[in-house]
């Protein structure tokens, strides 16, 4: 089944207001890593966390890692339209063949003037 | 430009027709994907290839038939598809298999008709 879970799968906002999304793995990762997927288009990477409860920004983007490297989120302050697209996690989970890149199940984020 | 280039765009076929899809990248990096992803679905792995050598196969039908001749280019030959095979078929490379954040190409819209 699924092994990298996100919450929640789509979110309205008003533009202005502020958006997280948030994500689980049934395994400790060694890095998490995000994903902004604009309508047609194709998934492009945001960022890598490595460390437990580590804290990155760029501008209104913030990235943390939680401290069982087991979760994660994404919070957008005040958002954009020109944030409006699918976000996901990605996170390597060991399979029989090695690590796997494990994409999450996405949060559809739509922004409204 | 994503550095990972997939031609072409857009591609209908019917259910009796053989194409292939055809993904090049320009980054230097040694594993090659092929995801299929999709209308409210995750993003599904389907082959990995690391210097080459096929290391992945996620009990994708044999109607789909990937080719990696070198490091940087990777192909996915199609034959007999069903409509449900209908999606966006997305290409990524990246540095090492497994952990490593991955580039995407733009993608293949695929039609089955």
């Amino acid at each position: 089944g699924q092994q990298v879970m996100q919450i929640p799968q789509y979110q309205h906002v008003q533009e202005g207001e502020d958006f997280t999304t948030y994500c689980n793995s049934s395994t400790t990762l060694s890095n998490i890593q995000w994903y902004k997927q604009r309508p047609g288009g194709h998934p492009v990477f945001l960022i890598q966390l490595v460390k437990s409860g580590e804290v990155k920004k760029q501008k209104r983007l913030t990235f943390q890692f939680g401290e069982a490297k087991k979760n994660s989120s994404l919070h957008i302050t005040a958002t954009q339209t020109t944030d409006v697209g699918t976000y996901f996690c990605a996170g390597p989970i060991l399979t029989g063949g090695g690590n796997k890149l494990t994409f999450g199940t996405g949060t559809q984020l739509k922004v409204e003037l | 430009e994503t550095g990972v280039t997939q031609t072409p765009r857009h591609l209908v076929m019917g259910m009796t027709n053989k194409k292939s899809l055809k993904c090049e990248q320009h980054l230097g990096h040694n594993a090659m994907y092929w995801y299929k992803q999709s209308a409210k679905k995750p993003l599904e792995l389907m082959f990995v290839y690391s210097l080459e050598e096929r290391v992945e196969n996620n009990s994708v039908p044999s109607r789909f038939s990937p080719e990696c001749p070198n490091s940087s280019h990777l192909f996915l030959h199609l034959h007999t598809l069903q409509p449900e095979d209908s999606a966006l078929y997305l290409c990524a490379s990246s540095q090492n298999r497994g952990n490593q954040p991955q580039h995407f190409g733009d993608g293949t819209r695929l039609s089955i008709l």
